[in-house]
């Protein structure tokens, strides 16, 4: 299993209030990427970083921010969360591959957020 | 944004029984991947394609990288209580790109 992993697994906040999640990896792989995932819509990128302090928006990215200060760690804060943000969180990490940018990726165990 | 369709979305098979499940677009993809996920943990990644017309094996699991470039299969042979789940396809749009799309899923279900 890739050296991945995700904290806190399961949190309960509520509305208004500041989130951040963390991933953590022991691979020292270049690319980390965080989505979301929910039923009907299944895996949705969030913001993805590319190297230390290099970071970049994906599709569903409003109301969302990261930071990449270590290789190792990269962090999503929710600014002040609502309840549409209640979702399960994946951390993904991969290292280039076969020529691609973004070769294969590997996902931490997942957050459940809950936003009451 | 772009879409895969996964099909189909769920089935029931005996303990035993060969698999099919595959994803179509309406865009050429550069890489396909397919990730299997159990329940309360994050997706496994099974077989990566690079090249159109590639065919993979994983044990009893054989994915394909369909001619076009717009699809993708996945086949478990002799099906086992453990494969039970639900298996993602997911494709790189562009060469260069972060960005994997993701399909829906096909929740797989094993009768013993």
């Amino acid at each position: 299993d890739a050296g991945i992993t995700q904290s806190p697994r399961h949190k309960v906040t509520e509305t208004g209030t500041p989130v951040t999640l963390r991933c953590h990896q022991t691979e020292n792989h270049r690319y980390m990427y965080w989505y979301r995932q929910d039923p009907g819509h299944g895996l949705r990128l969030i913001h993805y970083s590319y190297g230390v302090k290099d970071t970049d928006k994906g599709e569903v990215s409003d109301g969302y921010s990261v930071s990449r200060s270590k290789t190792e760690d990269f962090l999503l804060t929710l600014e002040s969360a609502t309840s549409s943000q209640t979702s399960v969180y994946f951390c993904a990490i991969s290292e280039s591959g076969r020529g691609f940018l973004v070769g294969e990726q590997y996902f931490g165990p997942g957050t459940r957020l809950t936003v009451t | 944004g772009q879409q895969l369709n996964q099909s189909p979305q769920s089935m029931f098979i005996q303990e035993g029984e060969d698999v099919s499940m595959n994803c179509t677009s309406s865009s050429i993809f550069n890489t396909w991947l397919w990730y299997k996920q159990d329940p309360g943990e994050g997706p496994v990644l099974l077989i990566a394609l690079y090249k159109a017309g590639e065919l993979t094996s994983n044990g009893r699991l054989t994915a394909q990288f369909g001619i076009t470039r717009k699809d993708s299969f996945l086949n478990i042979s002799a099906s086992i209580p453990s494969d039970v789940g639900i298996y993602f396809c997911a494709g790189q749009l562009r060469a260069g790109s972060y960005q994997l799309t993701f399909g829906k899923g096909t929740k797989l279900s094993v009768i013993p």
